[in-house]
C-alpha cells in the first residue's frame, strides 16, 4: 500500500511568486493534516481537513495561504506571494479516523524562497 | 503558551547502549502524547501513543513513560542499533473546540556510533 506522498519534494522560488504544494494522503484516510517545520524551529500545525472541509485551520499564518482538498481526495496548498518566512519543509499527513488515531506523514516539500 | 521540551537536544551513544529522552509539556487540556520517529530527509513516523490514563507503552525497543501528574515523559531505547540513528520528537495534544491540536517539541537528535 502507497504512503502519503507529496510533490514535489523541493521547490526554489523568488519572493513574490506563487507555489502550489500537493498532498495525496493514503487511499481512504478521510483525515488529511498539513504541518511545517521552518529552520530551526518545532513542527507546527497548520490546518486539518475531513474529507473535503476544513475543520480547523487555527494554524495557518496569513492569507497568504490557501488550502484546498478537491472531492475529498489530494490536497493542494498554495502560496502566493511567497515571502522569504514561508521557507521551510512542509509536511502532510493522514490519518483513517479522527486526530487521536495514528498519523502517517509524507516525506515533506522543502521550499526555499529567495 | 502550551509547549513541549525535550532534552537533550542532542545525543551521542554506541551502540548496543541504552538511553533515554525526556519531554516536558505544558500543554493543557490534555489529550494524548506521541513519539516519532523521524530519519532525514522523511516524514516522522509513529513510535508510540499513550492517553492520560496509561503509563507506560512499549514498541518493540522502544518504551514511552507518562507522568501527568509532573507532565512529563521518556522514551527509551534499549540496545541501540545503527538504524536508531534519527531525530525523536515528542508531541503533545490539546483539545480545543473538539478538535485535536497537537504541539510539537523540537526533537532530540540521537547518533548511534558503532
Amino acid at each position: 500500500e502507497a504512503g502519503v506522498t507529496q510533490f514535489p519534494s523541493h521547490s526554489v522560488i523568488e519572493k513574490g511568486q506563487t507555489v502550489t504544494l500537493r498532498c495525496d494522503p493514503i487511499s481512504g484516510h478521510d483525515n488529511l493534516y498539513w504541518y511545517r517545520r521552518v529552520m530551526g524551529k518545532e513542527i507546527k500545525f497548520l490546518l486539518h481537513f475531513v474529507k473535503e472541509s476544513k475543520q480547523d485551520e487555527s494554524g495557518m499564518p496569513n492569507n497568504r495561504f490557501l488550502a484546498e482538498r478537491t472531492g475529498g481526495t489530494y490536497s493542494t496548498l498554495k502560496v502566493q506571494p511567497a515571502e522569504l518566512e514561508d521557507s521551510g519543509v512542509y509536511f502532510c499527513a493522514s490519518s483513517q479516523g479522527s486526530m487521536k488515531d495514528e498519523q502517517f506523514f509524507g516525506p515533506g516539500t522543502r521550499l526555499t524562497v529567495l | 503558551k502550551n509547549q513541549v521540551e525535550q532534552s537533550p537536544q542532542s545525543l551521542i551513544i554506541l551502540e548496543g547502549k541504552n538511553c533515554t529522552l525526556q519531554c516536558n509539556y505544558t500543554v493543557s487540556p490534555f489529550s494524548n502524547l506521541r513519539w516519532y520517529k523521524q530519519d532525514t530527509g522523511r516524514g516522522p513516523v509513529s513510535l508510540t501513543i499513550m492517553t492520560f490514563s496509561e503509563n507506560t507503552k512499549s514498541n518493540g525497543r522502544y518504551t514511552a513513560t507518562l507522568d501527568a501528574d509532573t507532565k512529563q515523559s521518556s522514551l527509551h531505547i534499549t540496545a541501540s542499533q545503527l538504524s536508531d540513528s534519527a531525530s525523536y520528537i515528542c508531541v503533545v495534544s490539546l483539545v480545543s473546540g473538539g478538535s485535536y491540536i497537537p504541539t510539537f517539541g523540537r526533537g532530540t537528535s540521537l547518533i548511534v556510533h558503532p
